[in-house]
């Protein structure tokens, strides 16, 4: 299973940049690596994804490094809108594959204080 | 778009009852998903759908059935509410694997007294 592991809190300031970090060990060859971002009362949403080295938009910027256990989401300037739950999710695109190991994990819990 | 909807927002149940939870998507997704989300838990996979006619079960099924008869609808059933199921359901979809981006609806809030 690619279970997935990630701090359960994390706390921040305005304008700084903080990095959350997601362990998979397991991950294998066919999957990606997706971060979601959910607010309270609302449905996750879709941040970055990536499958290796590194991602970039408008948002974040997802870092993996070559043996692909582990991905870093980077938030750079964060603001009191950012204070939300983000959950790494590990798994493939290809049609008709496993979803038996679909695990968000309980999240990150950023705090973004002014 | 509409993307992913659900009806209802909110709901009261008592012990014994039974409702079902509608799920529904105006993308073309093959994948559908029903989730649950308890304070401090994350998010825990119910059942899925890989397509029209299809149903397969998640980490925590017990107590839930689903049908998916058209491949825009998703249900999720609950045929003697308990109070454990107390919590949010979300429902979401991907175009194909959960790889893919997932969709996910406003969530539905239930109550079981």
């Amino acid at each position: 299973l690619a279970k997935t592991t990630q701090p359960i809190s994390m706390d921040s300031y305005e304008g700084q940049e903080v990095n959350i970090t997601c362990s998979h060990n397991n991950i294998a060859t066919n999957d990606y690596i997706t971060w979601y971002q959910q607010f309270p009362s609302q449905g996750p949403r879709f941040i970055i994804q990536g499958y290796k080295t590194k991602v970039t938009n408008e948002v974040a910027s997802l870092f993996i490094p070559a043996d692909r256990k582990s991905s870093t989401l980077s938030l750079p300037r964060v603001s009191l809108s950012d204070t939300a739950v983000y959950y790494c999710l590990v798994g493939p695109k290809n049609y008709g594959g496993s979803q038996g190991n679909l695990i968000f994990g309980k999240g990150t819990k950023l705090s973004v204080k002014p | 778009n509409a993307g992913v909807t659900q009806t209802p927002k909110f709901r009261v149940l008592k012990t014994g009852q039974s409702m079902t939870l509608l799920c529904a998507q105006d993308m073309n997704h093959e994948y559908m998903y029903w989730y649950r989300q308890d304070p401090g838990m994350g998010l825990r996979l119910i059942h899925y759908s890989v397509g029209e006619g299809t149903t397969a079960k998640g980490e925590v099924p017990d107590g839930y059935n689903v049908s998916r008869l058209k491949k825009q609808n998703f249900l999720l059933g609950l045929e003697s509410a308990a109070p454990s199921q107390t919590s949010v359901y979300f429902c979401a979809s991907s175009l194909r694997a959960h790889g893919e981006t997932q969709y996910f609806g406003p969530g539905t809030r239930l109550l079981v007294l």
